[in-house]
């Protein structure tokens, strides 16, 4: 069974860090792109950051660029999410994604259940 | 800018059919989307990428009652004998060389 379970989120203050990791299994991990996308509550679903299945292609949304790093380690079939500078914005349900091909741009396939990042003081 | 539009709300009654749209922005027609289902406190699940010509695959356990078209600029998700699980806030989410991942603003479909 394919599955992507996140991990790492919780309360932080604004100005702090906080890294989230995604365990992959069931698939090939290293055979497709990765992605993180959040959620704010009650709203919308944002893409944050995507890479490509070899780390060579890292994209991020402008809301995070400079802020935020995405990485991925193939040989434990983890994605990870170094979040810096966190903002009160920057609160959400944190979703870990398959893409549905090697590179990052592409459809989101497999979703995981998310991790919650709270910012507040 | 890169941008899909989606009406906010929809609402259907039980066993009937109803159809969501998902606009591209202009000059982008030739895109193709991934709908997407998020039901009441879920993650969101892949329902289908749909082609520009209407083309469509679906992802693992999707029922038939799903389906997917085509025209222009739209992108029409169909959902046919409608069930009170169906209920559930429902994305287009579209990708690209140089916009990589861009979601719509959701619909939320109720089920009468």
């Amino acid at each position: 069974e394919v599955q992507l379970v996140e991990s790492g989120g919780g309360l932080v203050q604004p100005g702090r860090s906080l890294r989230l990791s995604c365990a992959a299994s069931g698939f090939t991990f290293d055979d497709y792109a990765m992605h993180w996308v959040r959620q704010a509550p009650g709203k919308g679903l944002e893409w944050v950051s995507g890479i490509s299945w070899n780390s060579g292609n890292k994209g991020y949304a402008d809301s995070v660029k400079g802020r935020f790093t995405i990485s991925r380690d193939n040989a434990k079939n983890s994605l990870y999410l170094q979040m810096n500078s966190l903002r009160a914005e920057d609160t959400a349900l944190y979703y870990c994604a398959k893409g549905d091909i090697v590179v990052v741009p592409a459809a989101l396939s497999v979703w995981g259940l998310g991790t919650l990042v709270t910012v507040s003081s | 800018q890169f941008v899909l539009t989606q009406s906010p709300s929809a609402s259907a009654s039980l066993g009937a059919s109803v159809k969501l749209t998902c606009t591209l922005s202009s000059g982008h027609s030739s895109y193709a989307v991934a709908w997407l289902q998020q039901q009441p406190q879920k993650g969101p699940r892949y329902l289908m990428k749909l082609n520009s010509d209407g083309s469509h695959s679906k992802g693992d356990g999707i029922p038939d009652r799903f389906s997917g078209s085509s025209s222009g600029a739209e992108r029409y998700l169909t959902i046919s004998s409608l069930q009170s699980e169906d209920e559930a806030d429902y994305y287009c989410q579209t990708w690209g060389t140089g916009i990589h991942v861009v979601f719509g603003g959701g619909t939320k479909l109720t089920v009468l």
